[in-house]
């Protein structure tokens, strides 16, 4: 099947400053897009979503970017804090509420 | 609101033998999934319900797994006869709808260990 990966498998980050965490997908056809957080021995837990229609989504402290013309996701997160320290899935919609999930991102905060 | 609850949490065994986990999801989910994931990857569906009807199972291995969620309410996996490949966190999601802002919940999971 086609694929939703990740660029970066680590990440390391001073707190308080930025995080910026990237995903590549391969189905045009997706319509939607969801960030999920996973700490360690939790189960996935959901961050903040994206349209298709979209090019960008804010939230608490978080902003989803999506670039369709390279198929392309960024979670931003600001003022990164140690409870932040987690690993980042992407995934991807392929109808009925079935998501493929990419790789993951370990992001670790430095206090 | 209480949260979906997996257990066990931890369970070892040797190939060949069975295992069996249990979901019970948030209350009112008419939508259940089953997920498996390998360390280091993202989860991978391997079934999804509603209520008591099976939605998608095309990635579950049906040859050794197994599931059902007879009433529509809790659910149960099974592996019989394990593999050593088999070794993962089993997660169980559920969902209102089948909708793509029906935000699924994940459990804790279940980690299997394949000897």
């Amino acid at each position: 099947g086609e694929s939703v990966g990740l660029h970066l498998p680590t990440l390391s980050v001073q707190e308080g400053d930025n995080s910026i965490i990237n995903c590549a997908y391969s189905n045009s056809a997706s319509d939607y897009f969801i960030w999920y957080k996973q700490e360690s021995g939790k189960g996935p837990q959901f961050i903040i979503d994206i349209r298709s229609n979209m090019d960008k989504r804010q939230g608490q402290r978080v902003t989803v970017l999506l670039n369709k013309t390279v198929k392309h996701l960024s979670l931003q997160i600001a003022a990164t804090q140690p409870g932040d320290s987690a690993v980042y899935f992407c995934a991807e919609d392929w109808g009925g509420n079935q998501f493929y999930f990419g790789t993951g991102t370990s992001l670790t905060v430095i206090p | 609101e209480a949260g979906v609850a997996q257990s066990p949490r931890y369970k070892i065994i040797e190939k060949r033998q069975s295992v069996a986990f249990w979901c019970n999801p948030i209350s009112g989910h008419a939508t259940l999934y089953w997920y498996q994931q390998i360390l280091g990857q993202g989860p991978k569906l391997l079934i999804q319900f509603q209520n008591n009807g099976v939605v998608d199972d095309s990635q579950l291995p049906k040859d050794r797994f197994s599931a059902e969620r007879l009433k529509g309410v809790d659910s149960t996996l099974k592996i019989q006869p394990a593999k050593l490949e088999d070794s993962a966190v089993y997660l169980c999601a559920s969902s209102s709808g089948l909708r793509v802002w029906d935000t699924q919940y994940f459990g804790p999971g279940t980690r299997l260990t394949v000897l």
